[in-house]
């Protein structure tokens, strides 16, 4: 089985500060890890994955996250807050031995709130 | 760039209904997911269809659930008798061939259940 924690429901952070949103996974070969964002009355839309290699890796809108094998995380960062990244973002998780059709798991969720 | 479209954008139904949600994937892409996420909150594994069959499927996804393919280009999926627990956000999803595996996500199709 596989599953994703959120562990935060929402995140405040003030504009032009750097924000963090966590998230730790669970799965049992390895993990091919996203994250994606929903704006209101909208789809997922992909922000950025790891599936293997540099452990840092960017996507879209300046975003960054780091993959820790050791503490099975994959936090989502920036370093400088948009009041237009206000969204709810979701952590994601495959098992990399499945085949591609097999179930992406979402995590619960983190609403990010931006202060202008 | 292309899009992942679903139709209806927002259906209202009595308890006990048939429903069907329609999706047309990106034309290049071969695997194919339904999701639902209620009231704005955990986005929920339905089912995953790839060669015109179901790969896999989740508890949710009981006997009044069925996918179809029925012509190549849409990607339906059927409610048989609509439960108030039915209410949700459905979000239709595909993916190219690859191992990455990035889901493209449709508008999603709100559905009522009265």
């Amino acid at each position: 089985a596989q599953s994703v924690a959120q562990p935060e429901d929402q995140v405040n952070v003030a504009e032009g500060n750097p924000l963090t949103v966590k998230c730790t996974y669970s799965v049992s070969g390895n993990p091919y890890l996203f994250w994606y964002v929903q704006y209101p009355n909208r789809g997922l839309q992909f922000l950025l994955k790891y599936i293997t290699g540099d452990n840092l890796v960017k996507g879209s809108y300046g975003f960054e996250a780091e993959f820790n094998k050791s503490q099975t995380s994959f936090h989502l960062k920036k370093p400088s807050a948009l009041v237009s990244d206000s969204a709810l973002y979701f952590c994601a998780v495959r098992d990399g031995r499945s085949g591609g059709y097999q179930k992406v798991t979402f995590g619960t969720g983190t609403k990010l709130q931006v202060i202008p | 760039e292309p899009e992942v479209t679903q139709t209806p954008s927002h259906q209202v139904t009595q308890m006990g209904q048939e429903v069907i949600l329609r999706c047309v994937p990106i034309s290049n892409h071969l695997y194919f997911y339904w999701y639902r996420q209620i009231l704005g909150q955990k986005v929920e594994f339905l089912v995953s269809f790839y060669n015109n069959e179901i790969s896999e499927k989740s508890e949710i996804f009981d006997d009044q659930f069925s996918v179809e393919r029925p012509d190549g280009s849409n990607f339906t999926l059927k409610i048989r008798s609509t439960k108030l627990e039915d209410s949700a956000m459905y979000f239709c999803a595909s993916s190219v061939p690859s191992g990455a595996n990035v889901l493209t996500f449709g508008a999603g199709s709100r559905l009522t259940v009265l």
